[in-house]
């Protein structure tokens, strides 16, 4: 129930297309809902965040989808570059308490966009 | 703002010897938390401190893990009588308290290699 199952496992684009990462979760206690982009040899930085009482939010180039009676939410980035090529993680916690740091992790989506 | 600072960027150490990996959260964070990743997966939550407290231990090993974020200096993570499975990538982050307390930001990971 604590498990987020994030596909797919890698990607492969043309710059400007659509690159589409989907994640799903169980425990309908989570309530914060981060995505956070790691370049190799670096530590994940928060790209964007949703919570569940709205269904989306867009920053830029990169908007989330969020369905809550599918428990699954998504990733969409618009007119992909090459510098976007990365590793994406989604994630979930519950937003209270002690709690709000202990982030449960998809395992990752490795992105490349081609030029 | 330095960002999360942790240190060592790479360690490797030998079977049965103590890693011992240091971070120092951002200025005005007073929460972090340290994080595992193993090749090809996601970050794995393992502890959650304040100063001179552990708020949440539970993705900790049992055994040979120990975490300590002291009222003065870095936090701490060690690791005694390494084996080859500790070998991993460490990831610290910070939060500020209140409002955005789930907010992580990340380090740049201390690379642990077990011979």
């Amino acid at each position: 129930q604590q498990q987020v199952k994030q596909s797919p496992q890698s990607l492969i684009v043309q710059k400007g297309g659509i690159p589409i990462i989907n994640c799903a979760y169980e425990n309908t206690a989570f309530d914060y809902f981060p995505w956070y982009q790691q370049f190799p040899g670096k530590g994940p930085a928060l790209l964007i965040a949703i919570r569940p009482d709205v269904s989306e939010k867009k920053e830029g180039r990169f908007t989330i989808s969020f369905n809550k009676s599918a428990k699954q939410f998504s990733l969409h980035i618009m007119d992909s570059q090459p510098g976007d090529s990365a590793t994406y993680f989604c994630a979930a916690t519950l937003n209270y308490g002690g709690s709000q740091g202990n982030l449960i992790f998809g395992k990752g989506t490795k992105l490349s966009v081609k030029p | 703002n330095a960002g999360v600072m942790q240190n060592p960027r790479h360690l490797v150490r030998r079977r049965g010897q103590e890693a011992r990996l240091r971070c120092s959260p951002m200025k005005g964070h007073s929460h972090v938390y340290w994080y595992r990743q193993l090749p090809e997966e996601g970050l794995k939550f393992m502890v959650y401190l304040q100063k001179e407290n552990i708020i949440d231990e539970s993705g900790m090993p049992k055994e040979r893990f120990s975490a300590e974020f002291p009222k003065e200096g870095p936090s701490i993570l060690r690791i005694q009588q390494v084996v080859r499975g500790d070998s991993a990538a460490y990831f610290c982050a910070s939060s500020p308290t209140g409002q955005g307390a789930n907010v992580l930001t990340f380090g740049a990971g201390s690379r642990l290699t077990v011979l």
